[in-house]
């Protein structure tokens, strides 16, 4: 599995766009990459996935550039409800059977001030 | 909200007791796992069920057990339980799609269960 490395934590004012950098040197050719939210005493919330290049929906970004050895995670206009942990997950085992089963790092914890 | 849904919110108990948890997947979903939290920690993958069968392990003992019943929903069972069993239990459900290839699927977490040993 492809280790990931993330900032511990991070702060921002509302308003702001956030990025949030990922980084995984030993990604796999198939490994795809997701980001999950996590809000205190709740279970982790599925935000974005990629494989390359860019990917958009309505709460995020996700760019990935050619070596797919980092991935970006972009919040635009953080508000205060964004303050949370975001995880990055990279290369999760799939025994061709159910579902992947996620691999969790210690995330980044995102702050959004006043 | 995930449609996700599991019980006890809370649960306080001591060294040694045994505990059940339980939880209901989003309907139509066909793989239900589990994920104990500790206190600033990712979650760690603990099993999976597919289709009512396990399907994958993570580094947990054998006293960790499960079930998933005909209608998806799923129960972890914990024996003799430890002062490090403290932590958050997350359920995730998600509806497998072999075919999907490495395209990984959406898990679906509920909002766990805090279990405290004393």
């Amino acid at each position: 599995l492809a280790k990931t490395t993330q900032p511990i934590s991070m702060d921002s004012y509302e308003g702001q766009e956030v990025n949030i950098t990922c980084s995984h040197n030993n990604i796999a050719t198939n490994d795809y990459i997701t980001w999950y939210q996590q809000f205190p005493s709740q279970g982790p919330r599925f935000i974005i996935q990629g494989y390359k290049t860019k990917v958009t929906n309505e709460v995020a970004s996700l760019f990935i550039p050619a070596d797919r050895k980092s991935s970006t995670l972009s919040l635009p206009r953080v508000s205060l409800s964004d303050t949370a942990v975001y995880y990055c997950l990279v290369g999760d085992q799939y025994s061709g059977a159910g579902s992947y089963q996620l691999t969790f790092g210690k995330g980044t914890k995102l702050s959004v001030i006043p | 909200e995930t449609g996700v849904t599991q019980s006890p919110t809370h649960l306080i108990k001591t060294r040694g007791q045994q505990v059940t948890l339980r939880c209901s997947s989003q309907s139509g979903h066909n793989t239900v796992s589990w994920y104990q939290q500790a206190l600033g920690q990712g979650p760690q993958f603990i099993f999976q069920y597919y289709r009512e069968e396990e399907n994958g392990r993570g580094n947990f003992p054998p006293r960790f057990s499960g079930l998933q019943f005909p209608n998806y929903s799923s129960e972890l069972n914990v024996n003799a339980l430890e002062l490090d069993d403290s932590a958050l239990y997350l359920c995730a459900s998600s509806l497998a799609n072999p075919l999907a290839g490495q395209n990984g699927d959406t898990q679906y977490f509920g909002p766990g269960t805090r279990l405290t040993v004393l």
